[in-house]
Formats: structure tokens, sequence, C-alpha cells
């Protein structure tokens, strides 16, 4: 079985400081590692994903992630956070092996907050 | 249109209601999902429709009953709710069995308060 665990349940970040949330993922197999944006009052946005090759992910509004095998890891960063940034970010995991069932597992969510 | 849409936005009812709601996706996938989200508690899964065929019942109360009459629609009919039911209730749909890379779209969900 696999699991997600977001140790961060909100993060206030200045406008225009950097930030990392952090995602930590637990399977016996490989994986494909996803992280989602939520804003106020609407459904889960895909924010970007690791499928194979390169580590490092770009996705949407300036974000990034970088998969990291050996700690089981895949934090999320923005160099330089805007004030429409605040949300909640969801990382989540689907396990390769099962042969395309893409049932995905979600952590319980970072609350990133933008101080003016 | 396109992408996965949830009708009604916002709903409110009474404990002896009986209320229905639908979400529709125009992306070509084969699997459906309901989820809940209440405030302060991790994403819960309620159920899951593969291909039409109910595949998962995350031990959900028998006052919702899922309905998915076809890959493009999913129903969840409500009724004789509890207040601790007010949640955002969130359809998703994929790939399913075709693919396991492109996760989940969601819809914008749709917010209900039992009252």
């Amino acid at each position: 079985a696999q699991s997600v665990t977001q140790l961060d349940s909100q993060v206030p970040v200045f406008e225009e400081a950097p930030v990392e949330l952090r995602c930590n993922y637990s399977s016996s197999v490989s994986v494909y590692l996803f992280w989602y944006v939520q804003y106020p009052n609407q459904g889960l946005q895909l924010l970007l994903k690791y499928l194979s090759g390169s580590t490092l992910v770009k996705g949407i509004n300036g974000f990034e992630a970088e998969f990291n095998k050996s700690q089981t890891s895949f934090h999320l960063r923005k160099p330089s956070v805007h004030i429409s940034d605040t949300a909640e970010y969801f990382c989540a995991v689907s396990d390769r092996s099962n042969f395309g069932n893409e049932k995905l597992t979600f952590g319980t969510g970072t609350r990133l907050t933008i101080i003016p | 249109e396109t992408g996965v849409t949830q009708t009604p936005r916002h709903l409110v009812m009474g404990m002896t209601n009986k209320k229905s709601l639908k979400c529709e996706q125009h992306l070509g996938h084969n699997a459906m999902y309901w989820y809940k989200q209440s405030a302060k508690k991790p994403l819960e899964l309620m159920f899951v429709y593969n291909f039409k065929e109910q595949t998962e019942n995350n031990s959900v109360p028998s006052r919702f009953s899922p309905e998915c009459p076809n890959s493009s629609h999913l129903f969840l009919h409500l009724h004789t709710l509890q207040p601790e039911d007010s949640a955002l209730y969130l359809c998703a749909s994929s790939h399913g069995l075709l693919t396991g890379t492109d996760g989940y779209t969601f819809g914008s969900g749709t917010r209900l308060t039992v009252v």
C-alpha cells in the first residue's frame, strides 16, 4: 500500500519570498507523483506531475518539484511567491504497478498563505 | 463544454429532503470518483466507478447513493442527511484502466449545507 505525508499543514510566506512545500511518500513499488492546487471554493487543479526521466519537473504558475528516490520525497518549490498563490496544495501518488489503474492516494494538504 | 462539470455549485437541504448531485465529464474518461472534503479533514474517497461499474465503496453510509448510468455521468443521491454531512463534494474523472499517467481531472465541487 502507498501513503503520502505532508508534514506542514500550514505555511505562511511573505510575498516575493521563496517557498518549499514538503511531500514524502511510501510505496513498495515505483510510483507516479503529482501536485494539485485548490483555490478557495474550487476543485483541485493539476500543478505538475512526475512520471519518469528528469527528476526536476516544471509546472504551471512558476512552480517546480524535484523527485528524490533515495529520500522518497517530491517537494514543491517556487522561487518567488505572489499573493495569488494563496491556496491549498495536495501531493498525490499513483502506484505504477497497477497496470494503469489510476487510483491516487492524496496527502492531507498544505495551506499556503502569502503575507503582503 | 470541456472538463468536469458539477451541479449545483451550492445546495442547502433539510435533513428530511432528498436531493441529487450531478457530475458530467466530456474528456472521454472511463473512471469517475466522488470525494468528500470537510473543513480541517483530509480528502475522503467515497466511491469509484470504472466503465460504469462501482469498484470501490469506502464504507459510505447508505444515505449516500451513487449512480453511474454511463461513463460521462455520475450522480450522488442524498436522503435523510445529517448536519455532519455538510461539506464540499468533489467529482473527478480519469482514464482509468487505460493509463496511469494523467492523474485526475476535478470538478469545482458542490458546497452542501445540511440544516
